[in-house]
């Protein structure tokens, strides 16, 4: 059974970094590609980046370029999403979602989202 | 990027009715389309991709048309578990963008 669980909730402050998982666990890790999706407050979806974790190849949206890091690691079957100094507008519940397939790949299976609320 | 756009934001109708919901690109993405259901404090679910076809174990009352700009997701004979909020994606280019959702609610 494929399945991606997420770490959990984290309150943070403006400034703090923060770095988040996903560990997936059903397949064959390296074989597909996760991407990390963003739900703001009551707001859609939106696509941030994606990694191959066979080559850690990574794609951003332009959108999250330059503020996120995404990563992984191979021996531990996981996806990692991370901040170096978190803003306020960054709130919001985190989901990462397996490829099925790449380039052109929809998402088949997703984790349970983390909720980052971020407020002084 | 390419722009997806829901219609209508928020649907009302009841139980065994049958519905539609629109969504179109700004440019054609033949049939790089996919649908998926969310409920409250739930990840999004697959239900359907290549813009019609329905993803495993998903209910056969669903169903996707469409291909280039325009497309729709339909749901005959409404259920109770079917009240929930629906985007689509698109993935004719990684960057991937979702429309804004219809929030299917009970009339």
């Amino acid at each position: 059974e494929v399945q991606l669980v997420q770490s959990g909730a984290e309150v943070k402050k403006p400034g703090e970094s923060l770095k988040i998982s996903c560990q997936t666990s059903g397949y064959p890790f390296t074989n597909y590609w996760i991407a990390w999706v963003r739900q703001m407050p009551g707001k859609g979806l939106e696509w941030m980046g994606s990694i191959y974790p066979s080559d850690s190849d990574t794609k951003y949206s332009p959108s999250f370029r330059g503020q996120v890091t995404v990563s992984a690691d191979k021996s531990v079957n996981s996806a990692y999403l991370q901040w170096t100094s978190l803003k306020a507008s960054d709130t919001a519940v985190y989901y990462c979602a397996r490829l099925r397939r790449w380039p052109q790949g929809y998402f088949d299976f997703w984790g349970q989202g983390t909720l980052v609320p971020v407020s002084s | 990027d390419i722009q997806m756009t829901q219609s209508p934001s928020t649907l009302s109708a009841s139980i065994g009715d049958r519905v539609a919901i629109t969504c179109r690109a700004s440019q054609s993405i033949s049939t790089w389309l996919a649908w998926y259901q969310q409920k409250p404090g739930k990840a999004p679910q697959l239900l359907i991709y290549e813009a019609s076809t329905l993803e495993s174990g998903v209910p056969s009352r669903f169903s996707g048309t469409g291909s280039g700009t325009e497309f729709s997701l339909t749901i005959t004979s409404l259920q109770p578990d079917d009240f929930a909020t629906y985007f689509c994606q698109q993935y004719h280019s990684f960057f991937y963008t979702f429309g804004q959702g219809t929030k299917l609610d009970i009339k």
